[in-house]
């Protein structure tokens, strides 16, 4: 499978920019997909093909991804943004693979 | 657009377990649509299981990890997609998903999800 890290954790104050990273090899030449997940409810777009936000989604909610690196930006982090974040990629060979999520601390 | 899960929450080890997934304002037969399954679970995370879709006849796709255990079942009567494990072990205890994807190898990501059934597989 395509190994995808995430930090276990980011805490934030409200109001500041959250930043939740996910590293895998050459990740930038892979389409990055990003969820969100509230405490007993299933996950949620946030983020697709890198930067595109769906619809509902606030545009405090931002995406990149270059290099090793994808990147969900949430500025004007709100408390109601807590929640556990994952990205997933799709490959050839392994099909779709997720990250080890991250969850979000606003206080 | 909604997928409502259905299926039991207890299952004895070495059973078989089967899930529903019922799709609300999309027809199984899409021609754009791929129709998903994973599992979550504390020890594995989120895990992709596999995947049907109509393209004139029907493709499957499984993971590695399930492929000999597991089938996927489209019900166009029914507009239900059912996932069917079998020889469960307590290995198998998660949260199981069906979700949607676009075109294979496209549009591969995940929208929307089923609420989720818990499913435990007792020793």
């Amino acid at each position: 499978s395509y190994v995808l890290t995430q930090p276990p954790s980011v805490s934030v104050a409200p109001g500041q920019t959250a930043t939740i990273t996910c590293g895998g090899n050459n990740i930038g030449r892979k389409s990055v997909h990003w969820y969100q997940q509230k405490p007993g409810q299933a996950p949620v777009l946030v983020m697709y093909f890198d930067d595109h936000r769906p619809s509902g989604i606030p545009e405090r909610f931002s995406g990149s991804n270059s290099g090793n690196t994808a990147t969900l930006t949430i500025r004007r982090a709100e408390v109601g943004d807590e929640a556990d974040y994952y990205c997933q990629v799709w490959d050839r060979t392994t099909e779709h693979d997720f990250g080890t999520g991250t969850k979000l601390t606003v206080l | 657009f909604q997928l409502r899960q259905s299926g039991p929450g207890l299952v004895m080890t070495s059973q078989s377990l089967s899930l529903t997934c019922a799709l609300l304002g999309d027809g199984v037969s899409s021609n754009s649509a791929a129709w998903n399954w994973i599992r979550q679970s504390p020890s594995r995370g989120l895990e992709w299981l596999g995947r049907t879709y109509y393209r004139s006849k029907w493709y499957y796709d499984y993971s590695m990890s399930v492929k000999s255990r597991m089938t996927i079942e489209p019900d166009p009567s029914k507009n239900h997609v059912y996932l069917h494990l079998k020889s469960v072990t307590p290995e198998d205890t998660a949260i199981y998903y069906c979700a949607r994807t676009g075109v294979p190898g496209v549009e591969n990501w995940f929208d929307p999800w089923g609420q989720g059934t818990q499913v435990t597989v007792s020793p």
